[in-house]
Order: C-alpha cells, then sequence, then structure tokens
C-alpha cells in the first residue's frame, strides 16, 4: 500500500503561513498527491490535489517535490477555521478508487 | 444545501442488534464509498460503488457488513449483530466519474455499540 508520513501536530499563529509537509517515497508515477482536512466533528473536505506541478487554489497551494518523494500544503494565512487535522492522501495503486488516510497532521492556530 | 447526506446522524444499539445506515449522494455523482473512522485515526476505507455496482470492498468489511445501492442512487450500510468494536463514525462520499477524484463527504452517521 502507498503510504505517507505526516507530524502528528503542528501550532501556527494566526495570521502567519504554515507548511505542512508529507513524505511518500512509495509513491508511483501516476499516483496523485491529495490534501483534505477534517474540521471538528465534520468529515473531510478536499482541500488541493496535484500529481508533479505545483498547484494553487483559493484554499492551499501544493508545492510538491521534484523527485515527487515529498510534498507540502502552504496555507498562506492561517485563520481559526484551518484549525483542522490535515491528511496527505495517495491513491492506493491495489486498488482504482480507494483513498489511504493515515493519521494526519493536527494543526493548531494561536490567536 | 445539494450536499451528501446521511442518516441517521447518531445511532446507539445495544450489542447483537442490526443497525442500517443511509447516505444520499449528490445527485450527479456516480461514485459512491463507505468509510469508517474510530477515534484519533484517519478515515478507513470500506466499499465503493460506481453507479448500482460494488467494484471494491475492503478486507475489514466482515460478512457481518453488507452495502447496497439500488438503481445507482442513495445508498445503505447494513451491519449485522454489533460488536462494540463496530462503535465509529461512518462517513460516506461521493465522487463525479471522468478524471475528477475529489471526495465529497458527509457528516457521518456516529454509531455507539453498548
Amino acid at each position: 500500500d502507498a503510504k505517507t508520513t505526516q507530524p502528528n501536530s503542528m501550532e501556527s499563529n494566526e495570521e502567519e503561513p504554515v507548511h505542512l509537509p508529507c513524505n511518500h517515497s512509495t509513491i508511483s508515477g501516476t499516483d496523485y498527491i491529495h490534501w483534505y482536512r477534517q474540521l471538528p466533528s465534520q468529515g473531510p473536505e478536499y482541500v488541493i490535489h496535484g500529481l508533479t506541478s505545483n498547484v494553487n487554489n483559493r484554499m492551499a497551494s501544493l508545492a510538491i517535490a521534484e523527485d515527487r518523494k515529498s510534498s507540502t500544503l502552504i496555507l498562506h494565512r492561517a485563520t481559526l477555521r484551518d484549525a483542522a487535522v490535515y491528511y496527505c492522501i495517495l491513491r492506493d495503486p491495489s486498488g482504482t478508487y480507494k483513498y489511504i488516510f493515515g493519521t494526519g497532521t493536527r494543526l493548531k492556530v494561536l490567536a | 444545501d445539494t450536499g451528501v447526506s446521511q442518516d441517521p446522524r447518531h445511532k446507539i444499539t445495544k450489542r447483537g442488534q442490526n443497525v442500517t445506515f443511509r447516505c444520499d449522494p449528490i445527485s450527479e455523482h456516480n461514485r459512491l464509498y463507505w468509510y469508517r473512522q474510530t477515534l484519533g485515526q484517519g478515515p478507513e476505507f470500506l466499499t465503493y460503488f460506481q453507479n448500482e455496482a460494488q467494484l471494491e470492498k475492503s478486507r475489514l468489511l466482515s460478512d457481518r457488513f453488507s452495502a447496497e445501492r439500488p438503481k445507482g442512487s442513495f445508498s445503505t450500510l447494513e451491519i449485522q449483530r454489533t460488536e462494540q468494536g463496530d462503535s465509529a463514525m461512518y462517513l460516506c462520499a461521493s465522487s463525479a466519474g471522468g478524471a475528477t477524484y475529489e471526495q465529497y463527504f458527509g457528516p457521518g452517521t456516529r454509531l455507539t455499540v453498548t
């Protein structure tokens, strides 16, 4: 199974950028890297995904290493509403559609 | 709101009872997924439907678990002879077909087995 490794927790001050790292050294050439986040008492929500190039959307940016063995989710200005568990996910190559969530990174945003 | 809905939101049952959960996906989505999440862990994949066909099942899905998606619309997840270890949040997600990978999750059904 394709696995990801993330720090258990991180802290950030409000209004400052946050860089959430993810290692995925066993990634295959066709795996997309997905990021989801889960706010308290809610289901996960999509944040961003990418394959090789860096990606930006209204929520965040995704920086992917040239060898694709790691990636970083960037929240440009953290707000209290960004406090959540962030999951870095690879599509499992043994299953066409399922995703394997790890334990994620719990982000705490300090006012 | 046309997001994914799940019913009930909470269920308390006694060990040995059967329970059934319902998921209504986003209407135009042909892919539907069930996940289970225990405290402090990320969601674990249980099963996947494309339209009405159940195309993949996790080894986690014992023979006490069954899922259906009649007519490719809503889906049900039934757990027979519940055990305390079945206590968890059961999440449903849906996605459109084609190259779109984004999954939209419902709020989940929290099951407590006493």
